[in-house]
Order: structure tokens, then C-alpha cells, then sequence
């Protein structure tokens, strides 16, 4: 059974442009969450998935965007990169409706660097 | 969102119990407390939570102090694949809570 899968593992930008990171989630599961990593700091929410539609956000602006398609795969888009924005990328996926403490399986991040 | 308190790092000794304390004074009646670690190079990875009873699983035990400001993770032997960053969480009731990292706690294992 296949975890969490995220690509591609590694990215270069430059400021300005636009990326989009992908992510797989672990069979079974439904929902998906995004986090940015900072170096030397914890994961920061940026926002959830479930049926295709946003259902929650971070305190992240609108150029960090996402979407799930009906496969319960996502994708991350960040537009108008900043130097700000390299970061270890993480994609963690739970299933809906286990009830209380879901427990959230990451993959192994995409690393983002923008120069 | 509720707010953890761990200490920046500790060491331990392979082969020797490992006692992860956080703080949490502030959790509310419905807060569950989950562990996750982060080994370097890899995606965070779930430990074991609780909400007011002690937990054992085969990973860990989660002591959850009588108050619940307080819980300790306690590694039973620790070895070289322990070493991680090790989060204490707070999330409330209901599916897919958002996980609110703290900074986190290095352990360093010694051989």
C-alpha cells in the first residue's frame, strides 16, 4: 500500500513565476491538507481539500492556491513566487469521517527553492 | 488554537528510556494531544495521541498528567532511528483538525 506521494521531489523558480506541486494521497484517504516548511521551523497550514472544495485555510495569501480532483489527488499552485516562498512543501492526507484526532500521513515534501 | 510549550533539545543514550515532556496549559476539555517526529529528510510521521487517559502503543507511551496541562511522550529504548524533531500537537474534536506545529524538540540519540 502506497503512503503519501508528492512531486516532483526537488524545484527550482525564480522570482515571479508560477509553480504547481503534486500530491497523492494514501489509499483509502480523502482529504488532504498542504503545509510549508520553513527551514528550522514546523509545518504552517496552508489549507485543506475534502470533496474538491476548499474547507479550510491557513493564514497564507491568495497566491497560494490548490485543488482536488475526483481521484482525491491535489495539486498546490503558488503564483508570483517570493524568495519568501522556499520551503519544504508537505502533502499529508487522512481519511474523512474516522471522528475526533485524525490522524494526518505526510509524504516526504517537495523541496522549492526560488531564486 | 491552543498552544504547546516543549524545550528546545534534548540527549539521550541508545538502549535507555527517553522522557519527552510538553506543556499545555491552556488545552481545552475537548483537546486531543498527538505526538508526531520528523526525521531528517522525510515528511512528519504520527506517534501517538490521547486525550485524558495514558496511551501505549508499539512506537510509544503518552502520559497525560491528571490536570492535562501537561503530557509526556516516553520513548522506552531509544535508538539511533529515534533521533527527530519531535512535536507536541493540540487539536480539537471533529474530522481532519489542521495540525498547528510548534518549533519543536530535537532528540539527539547517543550510541
Amino acid at each position: 500500500d502506497a503512503g503519501v506521494t508528492q512531486s516532483p521531489t526537488h524545484l527550482i523558480k525564480t522570482r515571479g513565476q508560477q509553480v504547481t506541486l503534486r500530491c497523492s494521497p494514501k489509499s483509502g484517504h480523502d482529504t488532504v491538507s498542504w503545509y510549508q516548511q520553513a527551514l528550522g521551523q514546523g509545518p504552517q497550514f496552508i489549507f485543506q481539500y475534502y470533496e474538491e472544495e476548499e474547507r479550510q485555510r491557513g493564514n497564507f495569501p491568495d497566491r497560494f492556491s490548490g485543488h482536488q480532483f475526483p481521484n482525491y489527488s491535489s495539486e498546490l499552485n503558488v503564483n508570483a513566487l517570493l524568495l519568501g516562498d522556499s520551503a519544504l512543501y508537505l502533502c499529508a492526507s487522512s481519511p474523512e469521517g474516522q471522528g475526533f484526532a485524525d490522524t494526518q500521513y505526510f509524504g516526504p515534501g517537495t523541496r522549492l527553492t526560488v531564486l | 488554537d491552543a498552544k504547546t510549550t516543549q524545550p528546545n533539545s534534548m540527549e539521550s543514550n541508545e538502549e535507555e528510556p527517553v522522557h519527552l515532556p510538553c506543556n499545555h496549559s491552556t488545552i481545552s476539555g475537548t483537546d486531543y494531544i498527538h505526538w508526531y517526529r520528523q526525521l531528517p529528510s522525510q515528511g512528519p510521521e504520527y506517534v501517538i495521541h490521547g486525550l485524558t487517559s495514558n496511551v501505549n502503543n508499539r512506537m510509544a507511551s503518552l502520559a497525560i498528567a491528571e490536570d492535562r496541562k501537561s503530557s509526556t511522550l516516553i520513548l522506552h529504548r531509544a535508538t539511533l532511528r529515534d533521533a527527530a524533531v519531535y512535536y507536541c500537537i493540540l487539536s480539537g474534536q471533529g474530522g481532519s483538525e489542521k495540525l498547528v506545529f510548534g518549533k519543536g524538540m530535537k532528540l539527539t540519540v547517543n550510541p
